[in-house]
This record gives structure tokens, C-alpha cells and sequence, in this order.
């Protein structure tokens, strides 16, 4: 069965303190990884697109990288407006839909 | 530009009654795609719209649930002979074409509760 985990459920950092979110997927054939934000009473905000393991992309204070069985979001001396909920997803193969994680809820204290 | 769009942005009803929810996604965009959010659930997928037709509805609950979508654009969400159970937030995406490994962007979605 298709699924995605998230760790952890819920983070809790200083601002300027550095972290990594994580993403592991049990999926044949994957056609894409997907990182979005949400912020309370919000829809997800898309952030990045993964293909293929070993792929990076940066935006700001975050970078998304791809192994073959996870990924990471790092966030960087992140800023309390960094608060909001992660989510990750993958897009099942042969299927327009995509199956989301749980989410990791990140907070940022100033 | 203008995302996409779903109204209203709240409803409450009560249970047995119908209800209607609409999305409008970013112009131009083919495909579209509900998915509801519920309390300490993830997203999970509801149905895909391809132009008018809807080649998967695989995550349709029941059978009170039916969408639909007109001249490629507009989508309508319709609940039957609501429940309790029915209470989440209903989201709307769309990619900009069928090609899948198009991004999904998302709406402000319509927080639904079934008193």
C-alpha cells in the first residue's frame, strides 16, 4: 500500500535554530514528491517538486532533498513567520491523486 | 494572478440537509481535484476532473457524494443527506494540465460542519 510518513508530529524550535523535517514513502515508481506549508485556515501553499533521488531545491530558508525512500526539508535559521504545518505528498503512480502525510507542525519561537 | 478560488468559505447545515460547494481554479488549468481535511486526518483525495470528465472518483465516501464540472472551468462539489461524519474542510486544486507532474495549487478550501 501507498503511504507517506511524517516526523516528527510537531516541532518546537528557537529562531536561528536549524532543522530538518522528514518524509519517507513506501510508493512504486515514483512520478513525484511534493512539499507544501499550511498556515491555520489555509489551503497548502506549494513549495517544491521532487523527481528523482539526489535532486535538491532551495527557496529561501528551506531546501528539499529526495532519496530513494525519504525526504528531508531543511529550514535554516528559521524565523518565527517560518510557523506553520508541512505537508508532504506523493503522487501515485498511474493516478492523477496525490497521498499526503500527516503534516509536522512547526513552531518558531522568537 | 488569481488562484483558485472555492466558495463559500463556511457552511453549516443540518444533518440530512444537501449541500453545494464550488470551485473555481486558475485559468487555464485542465485538471482539477478535490480533496477533503479532516480533524487530525491528512488530505485525502476525493475525486479528479480532466476537462469535463472525471476519470477517477475512487475517493468518493458514498454515494452521497457526487461532483461535477462544466465548460473545463467551474467544479460543484454536491453532499446529499448530509452526516455528522460529513464535517471537514473541503479543498480544490488544480494542475495545468494533464501531464501529472504538474504542480497542484491549492484553495482556501470551504470548512463544512453538519450539526
Amino acid at each position: 500500500e501507498d503511504q507517506v510518513t511524517q516526523s516528527p508530529e510537531a516541532l518546537r524550535l528557537q529562531e536561528g535554530e536549524s532543522s530538518s523535517l522528514n518524509c519517507s514513502y513506501t510508493v512504486s515508481g515514483l512520478r513525484g514528491l511534493f512539499w507544501y506549508r499550511q498556515d491555520p485556515g489555509k489551503g497548502p501553499e506549494f513549495l517544491f517538486t521532487l523527481y528523482s533521488a539526489g535532486e535538491e531545491k532551495e527557496k529561501e530558508r528551506l531546501k528539499a532533498t529526495l532519496t530513494k525512500k525519504e525526504s528531508f526539508l531543511h529550514i535554516t535559521a528559521p524565523k518565527p513567520e517560518d510557523s506553520a504545518t508541512y505537508l508532504c505528498a506523493v503522487l501515485i503512480p498511474g493516478a492523477q491523486k496525490l497521498v499526503f502525510g500527516q503534516g509536522t507542525r512547526l513552531t518558531i519561537n522568537p | 494572478g488569481a488562484g483558485v478560488s472555492q466558495s463559500p468559505s463556511n457552511k453549516v447545515t443540518e444533518k440530512g440537509k444537501d449541500v453545494e460547494l464550488r470551485c473555481d481554479p486558475i485559468s487555464g488549468h485542465t485538471a482539477l481535484y478535490w480533496y477533503r481535511q479532516s480533524l487530525g486526518q491528512g488530505l485525502e483525495f476525493l475525486i479528479y476532473f480532466q476537462g469535463n470528465s472525471a476519470p477517477d472518483k475512487s475517493g468518493l465516501p458514498s454515494d452521497r457524494f457526487s461532483a461535477e464540472r462544466t465548460g473545463g472551468s467551474v467544479s460543484t462539489l454536491t453532499i446529499q443527506r448530509t452526516q455528522q461524519e460529513d464535517s471537514a474542510v473541503y479543498l480544490c486544486a488544480s494542475s495545468k494540465r494533464r501531464d501529472s507532474t504538474n504542480e497542484q495549487f491549492f484553495g482556501p478550501g470551504t470548512r463544512l460542519t453538519v450539526l
